[in-house]
C-alpha cells in the first residue's frame, strides 16, 4: 500500500463548477497535510495546508481533513481554466507526496 | 518566485558518470530537502539537510549523497548514473525541519537525462 494515494485522473470539470480532489494516507501518526499545485513543466507550489479535523477555507479553496478515515480532500469552487494543473497531496512524515491528480477545467 | 534557485536547469549525462546538482535556499531558511520526480509521478523524497547535517533520508541508494554548506546552500551528488536516474530533481527549502507546519518552497528543478 502506498503511503499517500491519489486518483491520477484526469478529472475534468466545466468552468465554474466545483472540483473535488481526494487523497488517502496510511500513516495514522501523520499530523499535517499539504496540497501543492504543479503546472506542467513547473515545480510544485503550496496552495493549502491543514492540521486539524474539519474544513479550512482560503478563497476558492477548501481543504477537508478526516483523520479517523485517513483522508484529506481539496475543493476548488468556481473552477477556472487556469486551475488546470496536477494537484499533489503531501503528508508531513518523510515529506511524502502522492502521485498527483491531473485536473482539467473545460472553458 | 520562491527565492530557491537550482543549477543547472538541464543536464545530459551518460550511464556510469557522476553528477552534482546545486541549490540555494530561500533567505532565512536553514533546511533543504531534495526530491526526484519521474515523469507522471509525484516527488520522491531523497534526503533532507538541516544546519549542515543529514536529517532524514528516503529509500535511495548510497550513490545519492548530499552536502549542506554554512550558508545553507546544498548539493546533490549522484554517482554511477543509471538510466532510471533520468528525472526532474527538485530542491525545496523550509524554515525548520521539525515543525508541524513545514511548508516547502521549491526551486524550478534540474532536468537530468541519462543516456
Amino acid at each position: 500500500q502506498k503511503e499517500v494515494e491519489q486518483n491520477s485522473g484526469p478529472l475534468s470539470v466545466p468552468e465554474g463548477a466545483i472540483a473535488s480532489l481526494n487523497c488517502t494516507y496510511s500513516d495514522r501518526g501523520s499530523q499535517s497535510f499539504f496540497w501543492y499545485r504543479q503546472y506542467s513543466g513547473k515545480s510544485p507550489e503550496l496552495i493549502m495546508f491543514i492540521y486539524s479535523n474539519g474544513d479550512k477555507e482560503d478563497g476558492r479553496f477548501t481543504a477537508q481533513l478526516n483523520k479517523a478515515s485517513q483522508y484529506v480532500s481539496l475543493l476548488i469552487r468556481d473552477s477556472q481554466p487556469s486551475d488546470s494543473a496536477t494537484y499533489l497531496c503531501a503528508v508531513r512524515r518523510a515529506l511524502t507526496f502522492g502521485s498527483g491528480t491531473r485536473l482539467q477545467v473545460q472553458p | 518566485e520562491t527565492g530557491v534557485t537550482q543549477s543547472p536547469t538541464h543536464l545530459i549525462k551518460t550511464r556510469g558518470q557522476q553528477v552534482t546538482l546545486r541549490c540555494s535556499s530561500q533567505s532565512g531558511h536553514n533546511t533543504v530537502s531534495w526530491y526526484q520526480q519521474a515523469l507522471g509521478q509525484g516527488p520522491q523524497f531523497i534526503f533532507q539537510y538541516y544546519r549542515e547535517e543529514e536529517n532524514g533520508r528516503g529509500n535511495f541508494p548510497p550513490r545519492f549523497s548530499g552536502l549542506q554548506f554554512p550558508n545553507y546552500s546544498s548539493e546533490l551528488n549522484v554517482n554511477a548514473l543509471e538510466l532510471d536516474d533520468s528525472a526532474l530533481y527538485l530542491c525545496a527549502s523550509s524554515l525548520e525541519p521539525q515543525g508541524v507546519g513545514e511548508k516547502l518552497f521549491f526551486g524550478s528543478g534540474t532536468q537530468l537525462s541519462v543516456l
